[in-house]
């Protein structure tokens, strides 16, 4: 089952603007991943966010967590059209009976267009 | 440093056949993933391990999968029989952080096409 829910599912924008991905979540959770998939590189991280903490920057991307909203976005500045490709967020987060699991979203598919 | 390296990066099988997929993760990397991703989904889990044990194998089907990690290093995952629904890309990640869900990091894949 999806933990984690990205949105939207596609966002189109032009070099140089800024790109905004959300993920929200159900149950409560240790930290939440982004992760970024293109068909070159495969999927690579970018970012965790510890639930303790509210907010990080990487480069141009930025993260925010907002536990009491069970909500999260990425924020990736000054766009290019290398950072064309599909974003996920996972949450390492409750599963019941004592147990955590990390769970991936459907994801962002971001273009970038030159 | 080199990457997780898995094999074969592509497999076609007919249904009812086995397949195996192997991994080697990053040296040094005491955690290991299996993942399935089909088309247009995020990965899901499949199976952890930390060294040689299975932490989290609850998402595996254990009708059809295995999977084993000899001596804590590399890893196999084994489908016997493939089913036409098997069809996905195989991933494999490693950690260098144990006790949880940390930055993974993860190789190329193996793509299954069952027919």
């Amino acid at each position: 089952s999806q933990q984690g829910e990205e949105d939207p599912q596609a966002l189109s924008i032009q070099e140089g603007e800024n790109a905004t991905m959300n993920c929200s979540y159900k149950t409560s959770i240790n930290n939440l991943q982004w992760y970024r998939q293109n068909s070159g590189r495969g999927l690579v991280h970018l970012i965790l966010i510890r639930s303790n903490e509210r907010e990080k920057h990487s480069g141009r991307l930025r993260v925010t967590l907002d536990t009491s909203k069970k909500s999260s976005s990425l924020l990736i500045t000054a766009s290019r059209a290398a950072d064309t490709a599909s974003y996920f967020c996972a949450t390492d987060a409750y599963s019941g009976a004592g147990s955590y699991q990390l769970t991936f979203g459907k994801g962002t598919k971001l273009s970038v267009i030159p | 440093e080199a990457g997780v390296v898995q094999s074969p990066r592509y497999k076609i099988i007919e249904k009812k056949q086995p397949v195996a997929f192997w991994c080697n993760p990053i040296s040094g990397h005491n955690t290991l993933y299996w993942y399935l991703q089909n088309l247009g989904q995020g990965p899901e889990l499949l199976i952890r391990y930390e060294n040689e044990e299975a932490v989290d194998d609850s998402q595996l089907p254990k009708d059809r999968f295995s999977a084993e990690r000899l001596k804590g290093v590399d890893s196999t995952l084994k489908i016997q029989p493939a089913e036409l629904g098997d069809s996905a890309v195989y991933l494999c990640a490693s950690s260098p952080r144990s006790g949880g869900y940390n930055e993974q990091f993860f190789g190329p894949g193996t793509r299954l096409t069952v027919l």
